[in-house]
């Protein structure tokens, strides 16, 4: 257990539906992470929040729109996904960002 | 890109045997961390060396920066077949500010 937490672990959805990934983190750090991992693919940054504010989006497509209500709680909409948006989406935190980062356990999301 | 390559991509030992992956990178860092992540799940961290220091250890983990270079090694020693796992490094670089950047892992598989 690294204190970071996911849900849904696994989730199937069709194109024209939306949905939400939650992550909670119980380490009481200040920065939280998306990131999207497919096969045969390096790790991707998709966006990072500092003291619940926006500081970083690498260029992520409008369908999915991170949302950080507080520190302790990520959440990623996912609206009109296409199939190449299949992935193991993972979540992180750290005390600041740059620092050493702890991850959930990921959500396993397919796209039909 | 920053971003850090390892080398070599996938390595096969037997139980009990030493492990070395490379990692390398392209611009300064203020630090540089291994993780490893078991198959479909989040990534966790084993250690980060600074930028001012040559070499850590941690248990059966040795990790060594040479920032001449612009490279790091990690060894596993008297490997276990709990050690299969992808490991990736991840540069913190002096002008990113806010994010780690992950390399594109190395698959170990040890055989019992």
């Amino acid at each position: 257990e690294t204190g970071v937490t996911q849900t849904p672990r696994h989730l199937v959805m069709g194109m024209t539906n939306k949905k939400s990934l939650k992550c909670e983190q119980h380490l009481g750090h200040n920065a939280m992470y998306w990131y999207k991992q497919s096969a045969k693919k390096p790790l991707e940054l998709m966006f990072v929040y500092s003291l619940e504010e926006r500081v970083e989006n690498n260029s992520v497509p409008s369908r999915f729109s991170p949302e950080c209500p507080n520190s302790s709680h990520l959440f990623l909409h996912l609206h009109t996904l296409q199939p190449e948006d299949s992935a193991l989406y993972l979540c992180a935190s750290s005390q600041f960002a740059g620092d050493t980062q702890y991850f959930g356990p990921g959500t396993r999301l397919t796209v039909l | 890109s920053q971003q850090g390559e390892e080398d070599p991509q996938a390595l096969s030992i037997q139980e009990g045997e030493n492990a070395t992956m490379n990692c390398s990178y392209k611009t300064s860092i203020n630090n540089l961390q291994w993780y490893r992540q078991n198959s479909g799940r989040g990534l966790v961290h084993l250690i980060l060396i600074r930028s001012n220091e040559r070499e850590k250890h941690s248990g059966r983990l040795r990790v060594t920066l040479d920032t001449s270079k612009k490279s790091s090694s990690l060894l596993i020693t008297a490997s276990r077949a709990a050690d299969t796992a992808s490991y990736f490094c991840a540069t913190d670089w002096e002008a990113a500010g806010n994010k780690l950047t992950f390399g594109g892992g190395t698959r170990v598989l040890v055989k019992p």
